[in-house]
């Protein structure tokens, strides 16, 4: 089973739409959290970290249920500059920083 | 966006041979990483650093060795190039555990 688990997509929404990505991770001693986004061809930025309390940056939307082991992220009116892979992230915090990085979801939002 | 850049951008090599990737960071970050990503495996770590000489493998390492002499630059080497690496590299950066990082352009390996 991969540390962190993420279903691949894609995901093939119209502008406008609402669309939500989950994921798992295994190790309970993970103690940070992130989304990042890559576009084709380039390489990842970050996207979002996520916090136990939930946050929210204009139309993204991140939660964290530690309990659970589960990590969100919500989209709402999506744009066509939307489409990307999105990864999910987790930090081991007691191993020198080191991120582990989901497969990523694919989203392609369509005129 | 912090200062990161990789070199080359793309490399064609033969099976066999040395190949030696830099990343290169103006940022003063004490955390450097090398990770290669692949379909259906997403990114994987090969080897960090978290200060000048101080290194450790991560879950890919074999085939790699990597050095840090000084904080700017982080070096990757492919001590004899096989077919299963070509991949495409990205070298990372973080200032401090557990912020999130900085990511080179990358570096588009192919070992024909």
């Amino acid at each position: 089973r991969k540390e962190v688990e993420q279903d691949p997509g894609p995901f093939n929404v119209p502008e406008g739409a609402t669309v939500a990505f989950n994921c798992t991770y295994s190790n309970s001693a993970s103690q940070s959290f992130f989304w990042y986004r890559q576009d084709c061809r380039k390489e990842p930025k970050l996207l979002m970290s996520v916090y136990s309390s939930g946050n929210e940056d204009g139309r993204f939307t991140a939660q964290l249920n530690r309990a659970s082991q589960y990590i969100s992220l919500l989209i709402r009116d999506s744009k066509l500059s939307d489409s990307a892979t999105y990864l999910c992230v987790v930090n081991r915090n007691n191993q020198g920083g080191k991120l582990i990085f989901g497969q990523g979801t694919e989203l392609s939002v369509k005129p | 966006d912090a200062g990161i850049t990789q070199s080359p951008r793309h490399k064609v090599t033969e099976t066999g041979t040395p190949v030696t990737l830099r990343c290169h960071q103006t940022e003063n970050h004490r955390y450097m990483y090398w990770y290669r990503q692949d379909p259906g495996h997403g990114l994987r770590l090969i080897h960090y650093s978290y200060g000048v000489k101080d290194t450790d493998k991560g879950e890919v390492s074999d085939g790699y060795s990597v050095s840090r002499s000084k904080t700017e630059d982080f070096l990757l080497t492919l001590e004899s190039a096989t077919s299963s690496q070509t991949s495409v590299y990205f070298c990372a950066i973080s200032e401090e555990v557990p912020y999130g990082y900085t990511f080179g352009s990358g570096t588009r390996l192919t070992v024909v």
